[in-house]
């Protein structure tokens, strides 16, 4: 199993209040990644990142932001909450950008459940 | 954006049975993945294909990346109960960003 962790793994929150979810890696890969898993939407990706302090926006990046200061540890932050971020968040690794052979290919966490009531 | 029909949405068999569930899609894809997921844990890959006409196997799986690039399909041979999860595609277009498909959600009964 690739060597991936996040935290926390369940999270109930209020409206209003920042959320910080954290992913580490052991695994030294260059690109991490934060999605969201929703009933009839699949995975969709928030933010990812190709390196240290280099970061871009995803298909549904609104409401969220990302730092990356170190190589094992990609943070997802909610500044304020809302009852529509409630879901299941995966982050994700591969040592190459998708596409770029069996490098490219993308391994996941366990998820982290958020509740925002 | 580039978007990933996949069906069907969710089945229903027996024990011993095959599968089938295929993704299409308007765009091109460089690159086909199939991804599975178990009950409260993240997706775990099965199969990636990386050119058109490719069929690879991983077991009693299957997978085709189609010759149009524009679909992908994964057929499980004589299905058991830990086939059980969430199934999903990904294909990897000219921006180099993964699009996942719905899922399907596949149910074995023993």
């Amino acid at each position: 199993d690739a060597g991936i962790t996040q935290s926390p793994r369940h999270k109930v929150t209020e409206t209003g209040t920042p959320v910080t979810l954290r992913c580490h890696q052991t695994e030294n890969h260059r690109y991490m990644y934060w999605y969201r898993q929703d009933p009839g939407h699949g995975l969709r990706l928030i933010h990812y990142s190709y390196g240290v302090k280099d970061t871009d926006k995803g298909e549904v990046s609104d409401g969220y932001s990302v730092s990356r200061s170190k190589t094992e540890d990609f943070l997802l932050t909610l500044e304020s909450a809302t009852s529509s971020q409630t879901s299941v968040y995966f982050c994700a690794i591969s040592q190459t950008f998708p596409g770029q052979g069996d490098t490219g290919e993308l391994f996941f966490g366990e998820g982290s459940r958020l509740t925002v009531l | 954006g580039q978007q990933l029909n996949q069906s069907p949405q969710s089945m229903f068999i027996q024990e011993g049975e095959d599968v089938s569930m295929n993704c299409t899609s308007s765009s091109i894809f460089n690159t086909w993945l199939w991804y599975k997921q178990d009950p409260g844990e993240g997706p775990v890959l099965l199969i990636a294909l990386y050119k058109a006409g490719e069929l690879t196997s991983n077991g009693r799986l299957t997978a085709q990346f189609g010759i149009t690039r524009k679909d992908s399909f994964l057929n499980i041979s004589a299905s058991i109960p830990s086939d059980v999860g969430i199934y999903f595609c990904a294909g990897q277009g000219s921006n180099y960003k993964l699009t996942f498909g719905k899922g399907t959600l596949l149910t074995v009964n023993p």
